[in-house]
Protein backbone atom coordinates (compact mmCIF):
# COMPACT_ATOMS: atom_id res chain seq x y z
CA UNK A 1 0.00 0.00 0.00
CA UNK A 2 1.51 3.72 -0.93
CA UNK A 3 2.69 5.36 1.28
CA UNK A 4 2.09 9.32 0.54
CA UNK A 5 4.14 12.28 2.57
CA UNK A 6 3.51 16.32 2.19
CA UNK A 7 5.70 18.82 3.75
CA UNK A 8 5.73 20.81 5.45
CA UNK A 9 2.14 20.61 7.07
CA UNK A 10 2.15 24.55 7.29
CA UNK A 11 3.34 27.51 5.82
CA UNK A 12 2.86 31.03 6.15
CA UNK A 13 4.61 33.58 3.74
CA UNK A 14 4.61 36.72 2.08
CA UNK A 15 2.39 37.86 -0.72
CA UNK A 16 4.90 37.67 -3.77
CA UNK A 17 7.05 35.33 -2.35
CA UNK A 18 7.71 31.87 -3.98
CA UNK A 19 5.93 28.72 -2.82
CA UNK A 20 7.03 25.03 -2.62
CA UNK A 21 5.27 22.21 -1.31
CA UNK A 22 6.70 18.67 -1.49
CA UNK A 23 5.49 15.17 -2.04
CA UNK A 24 6.56 11.79 -1.48
CA UNK A 25 5.43 8.35 -2.27
CA UNK A 26 6.75 4.83 -1.23
CA UNK A 27 6.12 2.76 -4.25
CA UNK A 28 5.93 2.68 -7.59
CA UNK A 29 2.53 5.14 -9.52
CA UNK A 30 0.68 5.69 -12.64
CA UNK A 31 -0.45 8.87 -11.86
CA UNK A 32 -0.21 11.97 -9.56
CA UNK A 33 -2.55 14.12 -8.35
CA UNK A 34 -2.88 17.95 -6.77
CA UNK A 35 -5.89 18.93 -5.60
CA UNK A 36 -6.42 22.21 -3.57
CA UNK A 37 -9.10 22.54 -1.04
CA UNK A 38 -10.54 25.86 -0.08
CA UNK A 39 -11.08 27.40 3.27
CA UNK A 40 -15.02 26.76 2.23
CA UNK A 41 -14.03 22.80 2.19
CA UNK A 42 -14.27 22.88 -1.78
CA UNK A 43 -11.89 20.48 -3.29
CA UNK A 44 -10.11 21.41 -6.98
CA UNK A 45 -8.14 19.31 -8.98
CA UNK A 46 -5.16 21.38 -10.21
CA UNK A 47 -2.96 18.80 -12.03
CA UNK A 48 -2.45 15.30 -12.83
CA UNK A 49 0.81 13.89 -13.70
CA UNK A 50 2.56 11.23 -14.40
CA UNK A 51 6.30 12.16 -15.95
CA UNK A 52 7.46 14.81 -16.57
CA UNK A 53 6.29 18.69 -15.62
CA UNK A 54 3.10 20.70 -15.88
CA UNK A 55 2.19 24.48 -16.06
CA UNK A 56 -0.92 26.58 -15.38
CA UNK A 57 -0.90 30.41 -14.54
CA UNK A 58 1.10 30.60 -11.54
CA UNK A 59 1.20 26.94 -10.62
CA UNK A 60 3.47 24.37 -11.71
CA UNK A 61 4.41 20.90 -10.81
CA UNK A 62 6.98 18.53 -11.28
CA UNK A 63 7.17 14.72 -10.52
CA UNK A 64 10.65 12.92 -10.75
CA UNK A 65 9.15 9.38 -11.06
CA UNK A 66 12.79 7.60 -10.53
CA UNK A 67 12.68 9.67 -6.74
CA UNK A 68 9.57 8.49 -6.42
CA UNK A 69 8.81 12.26 -5.30
CA UNK A 70 6.41 15.27 -6.83
CA UNK A 71 6.60 19.30 -6.06
CA UNK A 72 3.98 21.78 -6.28
CA UNK A 73 5.55 25.46 -6.90
CA UNK A 74 3.32 28.83 -7.05
CA UNK A 75 5.27 31.95 -7.92
CA UNK A 76 4.19 35.29 -7.13
CA UNK A 77 1.72 34.37 -4.64
CA UNK A 78 -1.31 35.94 -3.41
CA UNK A 79 -3.63 35.71 -0.34
CA UNK A 80 -6.18 34.02 -2.80
CA UNK A 81 -3.76 31.36 -2.84
CA UNK A 82 -4.03 30.67 0.53
CA UNK A 83 -5.49 27.22 0.76
CA UNK A 84 -4.90 23.61 1.55
CA UNK A 85 -3.01 21.86 -1.11
CA UNK A 86 -3.33 18.37 -1.07
CA UNK A 87 -1.01 15.20 -3.13
CA UNK A 88 -2.62 12.08 -3.63
CA UNK A 89 -1.26 9.28 -6.00
CA UNK A 90 -3.00 5.93 -8.13
CA UNK A 91 -0.99 3.21 -7.86
CA UNK A 92 0.20 1.06 -10.89
CA UNK A 93 -1.97 -1.23 -13.03
CA UNK A 94 -4.55 1.48 -13.41
CA UNK A 95 -6.04 1.61 -10.17
CA UNK A 96 -8.81 4.01 -10.11
CA UNK A 97 -8.02 3.90 -5.88
CA UNK A 98 -5.87 7.63 -4.86
CA UNK A 99 -4.24 7.34 -1.67
CA UNK A 100 -4.21 10.60 -0.56
CA UNK A 101 -1.46 13.03 1.75
CA UNK A 102 -2.78 14.68 4.78
CA UNK A 103 -2.37 18.35 3.13
CA UNK A 104 -0.69 21.27 3.65
CA UNK A 105 -1.70 24.26 4.90
CA UNK A 106 -0.57 27.63 3.34
CA UNK A 107 -1.79 31.19 4.22
CA UNK A 108 -0.04 33.61 2.24
CA UNK A 109 -0.15 37.49 4.19
CA UNK A 110 -0.86 40.50 2.40
CA UNK B 1 -23.21 22.41 -16.01
CA UNK B 2 -23.46 21.92 -12.67
CA UNK B 3 -20.99 19.16 -11.90
CA UNK B 4 -20.97 17.08 -8.68
CA UNK B 5 -23.82 17.90 -6.58
CA UNK B 6 -24.01 16.38 -3.21
CA UNK B 7 -26.98 16.62 -0.71
CA UNK B 8 -27.15 17.59 1.65
CA UNK B 9 -24.92 20.01 3.07
CA UNK B 10 -24.77 19.67 6.67
CA UNK B 11 -27.24 16.85 9.12
CA UNK B 12 -27.13 15.93 12.53
CA UNK B 13 -28.24 12.69 13.60
CA UNK B 14 -28.60 10.46 16.51
CA UNK B 15 -26.64 7.37 17.16
CA UNK B 16 -28.90 4.43 15.31
CA UNK B 17 -30.37 6.25 12.44
CA UNK B 18 -30.01 5.97 8.99
CA UNK B 19 -29.54 8.01 6.39
CA UNK B 20 -28.56 8.41 2.51
CA UNK B 21 -25.99 10.90 1.60
CA UNK B 22 -26.96 11.83 -2.50
CA UNK B 23 -24.32 12.75 -4.99
CA UNK B 24 -25.70 13.47 -8.45
CA UNK B 25 -22.83 14.07 -11.57
CA UNK B 26 -24.16 16.00 -15.03
CA UNK B 27 -21.33 15.16 -16.74
CA UNK B 28 -21.57 11.61 -17.81
CA UNK B 29 -19.00 9.98 -16.25
CA UNK B 30 -18.37 6.40 -15.83
CA UNK B 31 -16.06 6.66 -12.46
CA UNK B 32 -17.90 7.74 -9.17
CA UNK B 33 -16.36 7.50 -5.79
CA UNK B 34 -16.77 8.42 -2.11
CA UNK B 35 -14.37 9.84 0.28
CA UNK B 36 -14.48 10.92 4.05
CA UNK B 37 -12.13 13.30 5.45
CA UNK B 38 -11.64 13.54 9.44
CA UNK B 39 -9.67 16.16 10.64
CA UNK B 40 -6.07 16.19 10.45
CA UNK B 41 -6.08 13.04 8.12
CA UNK B 42 -5.98 12.76 4.32
CA UNK B 43 -9.32 12.02 2.26
CA UNK B 44 -9.68 7.87 2.65
CA UNK B 45 -12.01 6.56 -0.19
CA UNK B 46 -15.21 4.38 1.00
CA UNK B 47 -16.38 2.62 -2.42
CA UNK B 48 -16.43 3.37 -5.84
CA UNK B 49 -18.04 2.52 -8.81
CA UNK B 50 -17.09 2.35 -12.68
CA UNK B 51 -19.97 2.23 -14.12
CA UNK B 52 -23.85 1.65 -13.07
CA UNK B 53 -24.53 -1.23 -12.05
CA UNK B 54 -20.75 -1.76 -10.61
CA UNK B 55 -20.09 -1.10 -7.53
CA UNK B 56 -16.34 -1.99 -5.34
CA UNK B 57 -15.02 -0.95 -1.48
CA UNK B 58 -12.32 0.91 -1.01
CA UNK B 59 -10.35 1.58 2.20
CA UNK B 60 -13.00 2.23 4.79
CA UNK B 61 -15.88 0.57 3.43
CA UNK B 62 -17.70 -0.77 6.90
CA UNK B 63 -20.97 0.83 7.87
CA UNK B 64 -21.74 2.01 4.62
CA UNK B 65 -23.66 0.62 1.16
CA UNK B 66 -23.78 2.16 -2.46
CA UNK B 67 -25.56 1.48 -5.23
CA UNK B 68 -25.31 2.69 -8.84
CA UNK B 69 -28.85 2.35 -10.85
CA UNK B 70 -27.75 4.99 -12.99
CA UNK B 71 -24.81 6.89 -14.62
CA UNK B 72 -25.80 10.17 -13.00
CA UNK B 73 -26.28 9.17 -9.55
CA UNK B 74 -23.89 7.09 -6.73
CA UNK B 75 -26.01 7.74 -3.08
CA UNK B 76 -23.77 6.18 0.02
CA UNK B 77 -25.94 4.86 2.63
CA UNK B 78 -25.33 4.82 6.57
CA UNK B 79 -27.63 1.98 8.18
CA UNK B 80 -26.91 2.39 11.81
CA UNK B 81 -25.26 5.93 12.13
CA UNK B 82 -22.17 5.66 15.00
CA UNK B 83 -20.05 8.52 16.22
CA UNK B 84 -17.27 7.47 14.28
CA UNK B 85 -19.27 8.45 10.87
CA UNK B 86 -18.81 11.91 12.06
CA UNK B 87 -16.90 13.06 9.22
CA UNK B 88 -17.23 15.41 6.06
CA UNK B 89 -17.76 12.97 3.24
CA UNK B 90 -17.32 13.93 -0.48
CA UNK B 91 -18.49 12.75 -4.04
CA UNK B 92 -16.21 12.76 -6.57
CA UNK B 93 -16.47 11.80 -10.52
CA UNK B 94 -14.09 11.30 -13.45
CA UNK B 95 -14.93 10.15 -17.16
CA UNK B 96 -12.40 7.35 -17.06
CA UNK B 97 -9.84 6.16 -13.85
CA UNK B 98 -6.47 4.31 -14.66
CA UNK B 99 -3.00 4.88 -16.14
CA UNK B 100 -2.03 7.10 -18.82
CA UNK B 101 -5.73 9.25 -19.09
CA UNK B 102 -5.56 12.74 -17.79
CA UNK B 103 -9.04 12.50 -16.13
CA UNK B 104 -8.84 14.50 -13.16
CA UNK B 105 -11.76 13.45 -10.36
CA UNK B 106 -14.05 16.71 -10.24
CA UNK B 107 -15.56 16.96 -6.40
CA UNK B 108 -18.95 17.74 -4.90
CA UNK B 109 -18.62 20.42 -2.36
CA UNK B 110 -18.87 17.96 0.97
CA UNK B 111 -21.75 16.82 3.26
CA UNK B 112 -20.72 17.55 6.75
CA UNK B 113 -22.34 14.96 9.40
CA UNK B 114 -22.31 14.68 12.58
CA UNK B 115 -23.33 11.76 14.80
CA UNK B 116 -24.82 12.55 18.36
Amino acid sequence: KNEVEQSPQNLTAQEGEFITINCSYSVGISALHWLQQHPGGGIVSLFMLSSGKKKHGRLIATINIQEKHSSLHITASHPRDSAVYICAVSDQGGSEKLVFGKGTKLTVNP
Amino acid sequence: NAGVTQTPKFRILKIGQSMTLQCTQDMNHNYMYWYRQDPGMGLKLIYYSVGAGITDKGEVPNGYNVSRSTTEDFPLRLELAAPSQTSVYFCASSRTGGWGNDQPQHFGDGTRLSIL
